[in-house]
């Protein structure tokens, strides 16, 4: 158990919907990290927060976007969902997000377009 | 930040120690070397990592060269559930903390 929590585990919808993913980093941990996972393009860094701030942005789309919130948990909101948006998407966290401090990943959300 | 080169896929015996190498030629002084593993479909689980010194944990060694053009790691007896894909990611300043996955290397251990 890495102590990142996401939810949902599972998560089914249709084109042209919404969904939000939540994350709940480990305990202490203030920054936040997305990844997405397809078949054809491996895991991808999306987008990082570190206590609350938009730190780096990796190929997040324009339809996507994120947010941290004070007690630190994070949301990642994807818009306008196309067949292509089906993946695994992961969080991750770390202390203060220094290079000499390992991220620790979530079991991920696998999102299902229809 | 520097490029990783991994062979595709590794088979191992169980109770055998598994060797993984890691080439990252154009690694920088302020670059650290990280390995994970990814089993199925799970999230990746951080193994170790390190910036010069060769390091030990409970799950295993890091290696790596004087030159730190290159490095192993060592799953000291590896069972069943080591069969995972396993990444070596070289971490440094200009890219503002995210881990750069590339095809890793697919692990299967074997009875």
């Amino acid at each position: 158990d890495s102590g990142v929590t996401q939810t949902p585990k599972h998560l089914i919808t249709a084109t042209g919907q919404r969904v939000t993913l939540r994350c709940s980093p480990r305990s202490g941990d203030l920054s936040v990290y997305w990844y997405q996972q397809s078949l054809d393009q491996g895991l991808q860094f999306l987008i990082q927060y570190y206590n609350g701030e938009e730190r780096a942005k990796g190929n997040i789309l324009e339809r996507f976007s994120a947010q941290q919130f004070p007690d630190l948990h994070s949301e990642l909101n994807l818009s306008s969902l196309e067949l292509g948006d089906s993946a695994l998407y992961f969080c991750a966290s770390s202390s203060r997000g220094e290079l000499s401090q390992p991220q620790h990943f979530g079991d991920g959300t696998r999102l299902s377009i229809l | 930040d520097a490029k990783t080169t991994q062979p595709p896929s590794m088979d191992c015996a169980e109770g055998r120690a598994a060797n993984l190498p890691c080439n990252h030629s154009t690694i920088s002084g302020n670059e650290y070397v990280y390995w994970y593993r990814q089993i199925h479909s799970q999230g990746p689980q951080y193994i170790i990592h390190g910036l010069k010194n060769n390091e030990t944990n409970e799950m295993a060694s890091l290696i790596i060269t004087e030159d730190r053009k290159s490095s192993t790691l060592i799953l000291p007896h590896a069972t069943l559930r080591d069969t995972a894909v396993y990444y070596c990611i070289v971490r440094g300043t200009d890219s503002w903390g995210k881990l750069q996955f590339g095809a890793g290397t697919q692990v299967v251990v074997t009875p």
